[in-house]
């Protein structure tokens, strides 16, 4: 499976709202609302934010959306705040598991 | 708190073998499917491996398919991932990760990470 297709970096400035999406294709992405969106601060572990396209895990705030569209995968952080710039993975779950390149928030 | 504990990582030869453990903690161990996921330096995320509750299922990325082996120990709670073949391009911080348990192919807890180094 080839990764899936995120932007290299993204930026807003503080109480902005920003979206990174998430390319795949027909047989991931497209096919499963299986997707699910990570954090990793440098040097630490990823933390999941979204899960199954739109779904936030209990402690993750609500400024952090999710949704699909076909075989794209979006995810928006309203309220920009500073300890959101980040990486941001998104994940796509069909039998095996593909991760997109990555994308760099940058918060101004 | 659900706690996961990497180790068995360090500078390693190419062709050589090496073996990660995952020690877990903080909820029933035998009940979840785990992964692992690797990192290379700079570089972004790359699942590696994943293993049933029960063993039962496992898979692999094709990267690894023939070299790398899973395998867990659910008496220990621990993890393993049994690293042959070794090449360059499998130098990366590797962790140890959670399946959610809703079946939503979600990692919902993940370890420190451990690296690994494959140079002469």
């Amino acid at each position: 499976q080839s990764a899936l297709t995120q932007p290299a970096s993204v930026s807003g400035s503080p109480g902005q709202s920003i979206t990174i999406s998430c390319t795949g294709t027909s047989s991931d992405v497209g096919s499963y609302n299986l997707v699910s969106w990570y954090q990793q601060h440098p040097g630490k572990a990823p933390k999941l934010m979204i899960y199954e396209v739109s779904k936030r895990p209990s402690g993750v705030s609500n400024r952090f959306s999710g949704s699909k569209s076909g075989n794209t995968a979006s995810l928006t952080i309203s309220g920009l705040q500073a300890e959101d710039e980040a990486d941001y993975y998104c994940c796509s779950y069909a039998g095996s598991r593909v991760f997109g390149g990555g994308t760099k928030l940058t918060v101004l | 708190e659900v706690q996961l504990v990497e180790s068995g990582g360090g500078l390693v030869k190419p062709g050589g073998s090496l073996r990660l453990s995952c020690a877990a903690s903080g909820f029933t161990f035998s009940s979840y499917s785990m992964n692992w996921v690797r990192q290379a330096p700079g570089k972004g995320l790359e699942w590696v491996s994943s293993i049933s509750s029960s063993s039962s299922y496992i898979y692999y990325a094709d990267s690894v398919k023939g070299r790398f082996t899973i395998s867990r120990d659910n008496a220990k709670n621990s993890l393993y991932l049994q690293m042959n073949s070794l090449r360059a391009e499998d130098t990366a911080v590797y962790y140890c990760a959670r399946d959610r348990a809703d079946s939503s192919g979600s990692l919902d807890y993940w370890g420190q990470g451990t690296l690994v180094t494959v140079s002469s």
